[in-house]
């Protein structure tokens, strides 16, 4: 009964190299969400994609960063050119339907930690 | 918009007596509301959630919240903290047919034996 599974969890990468976070959904789902955390603060939206779709990317960042969500394999969150302020908790969440506000459960991971040096 | 604001960034408490989680929210639609925990370098855990039915709501572990529509709050209490209670906790709200939570600044919990 496997969960969200995200790798991998710590990631340490020095400044302008990239990272690459990946996330298998719950089986059955396919709702992926990608949040990102900070320090002392909650969780930030940043998309959420359907199988080969990106349909919400409100709360991305508008360079160096893009996801994806391929056919086959796992959601990607990819970061070019990694800066120190991009150091977080990076949590990808699935659901089996996009209607959160009357299904209301995302299933999360336990997260990608991301250290810029 | 819709927003969410959980008053207090810490609470402590001895084990055993109730723990007290505030949370206002602001929201243009009849929001959904939920409570998440998070315990330590883990994923969060949805704890419950209300979505326009009772508005007396409860959850896992022994906690419950009650919608306050007046009040535009959404306060999560448990009756006796466990140890196993600490952990931070997020009041979260979502439009109605929404694809996307909003998340408050989180609560941690602290319990004392």
């Amino acid at each position: 009964n496997a969960g969200v599974m995200q790798n991998p969890r710590h990631l340490v990468r020095r400044r302008g190299q990239e990272a690459r976070l990946r996330c298998s959904p719950m089986k059955g789902h396919s709702h992926v969400y990608w949040y990102r955390q900070l320090p002392e603060e909650g969780l930030k939206f940043m998309v959420y994609l359907q199988k080969e779709n990106i349909i919400d990317e409100s709360g991305m960042p508008k360079e160096r960063f893009s996801a994806e969500f391929p056919k086959e394999g796992p959601s990607i969150l990819r970061i070019q050119q990694v800066v120190r302020g991009d150091s977080a908790a990076y949590f990808c969440a699935s659901s089996q339907t996009g209607d959160l506000a009357n299904t209301g459960e995302l299933f999360f991971g336990e997260g990608s930690r991301l250290t810029v040096l | 918009a819709q927003s969410v604001t959980q008053l207090d960034s810490h609470v402590s408490v001895s084990e055993g007596t109730p723990v007290l989680l505030r949370c206002n929210y602001s929201s243009s639609y009849s929001p959904s509301l939920f409570w998440y925990v998070q315990h330590p370098n883990k994923g969060l855990q949805l704890l419950l959630k209300y979505t326009s039915a009772a508005t007396l709501v409860k959850g896992i572990n022994g906690f419950e919240a009650e919608f306050k529509k007046s009040e535009t709050s959404f306060h999560l209490t448990k009756p006796s903290a466990h140890m196993s209670d600490a952990a931070e906790y997020f009041c979260v709200v979502s439009m109605a047919a929404g694809n996307k939570l909003t998340f408050g600044g989180g609560t941690r919990v602290l319990v004392k034996p």
